[in-house]
């Protein structure tokens, strides 16, 4: 499959703990979206990259929240001292120069 | 800022019958419009997108800018039509926005 894969699909952590999730785009696709999804909601857009590049991070939730693509490839999301409000679903998706975005299939976080 | 309103969190249908699913969008200049629906248990997927007016399983959506709508139609609905559908927009380097979404079950 060489669609966008996100890893790990489910994660259960407890409050004031850090998480990080990776994300691997469709291979050679230059833009890499984060998008966060609560129940009863639409995906919510955090931040994106333009090969390495973040052009827009001012959507992040917070300062805990931070994301990176060091070599332009796959890209990691870190929540540092989760709270139990970030509990969501957290989408990975990856576009051709601002073509059809694709969503990899999501990671569950859940913070007791 | 540009926000995309879907005002139906539900929308229940008999088979055969046909489906409208709104959604209005706020925007000065001119967006792309997309929908996007998630199967059970299934990731986020392009339905269609108003540049390529193409029909997708049997779904059409006409972009009306004296609306600002992009109602997503169907005139005969299927039970594998049952699903969340998510409207969204984006404009040059802004990113794509969604609607909360309206979940459109199909009954047998």
């Amino acid at each position: 499959d060489t669609g966008v894969s996100q890893n790990p699909r489910h994660k259960i952590t407890k409050r004031g703990q850090n998480v990080t999730f990776r994300c691997d785009p469709i291979s050679e696709h230059n833009r890499l979206y984060w998008y966060r999804q609560t129940l009863g909601q639409g995906p919510e857009f955090l931040t994106y990259f333009q090969n390495e590049a973040q052009l827009e991070k001012s959507r992040l939730l917070s300062d805990r929240f931070s994301a990176e693509r060091p070599k332009g490839s796959f890209s990691t999301l870190e929540i540092q001292r989760t709270e139990q409000g970030d509990s969501a679903m957290y989408l990975c998706a990856s576009s051709s120069h601002g073509n059809t975005i694709y969503f990899g299939e999501g990671s569950w976080l859940t913070v007791v | 800022a540009q926000r995309v309103t879907q005002p139906e969190k539900l929308l229940s249908v008999f088979k055969g019958a046909p489906v409208e699913l709104k959604c209005n969008y706020s925007y000065s200049g001119s967006p792309e419009l997309f929908w996007y629906v998630q199967y059970s248990r299934q990731r986020l997927q392009l339905l269609l997108r108003h540049i390529s007016r193409e029909s997708i399983k049997g779904f059409t959506a006409d972009l009306n800018k004296g609306e600002t709508s992009f109602h997503l139609k169907k005139p005969f609905a299927q039970e594998e039509d049952s699903a969340m559908y998510y409207c969204a927009s984006f404009s040059g380097n802004t990113p794509l926005v969604f609607g909360k979404g309206t979940r459109l079950s199909v009954i047998a």
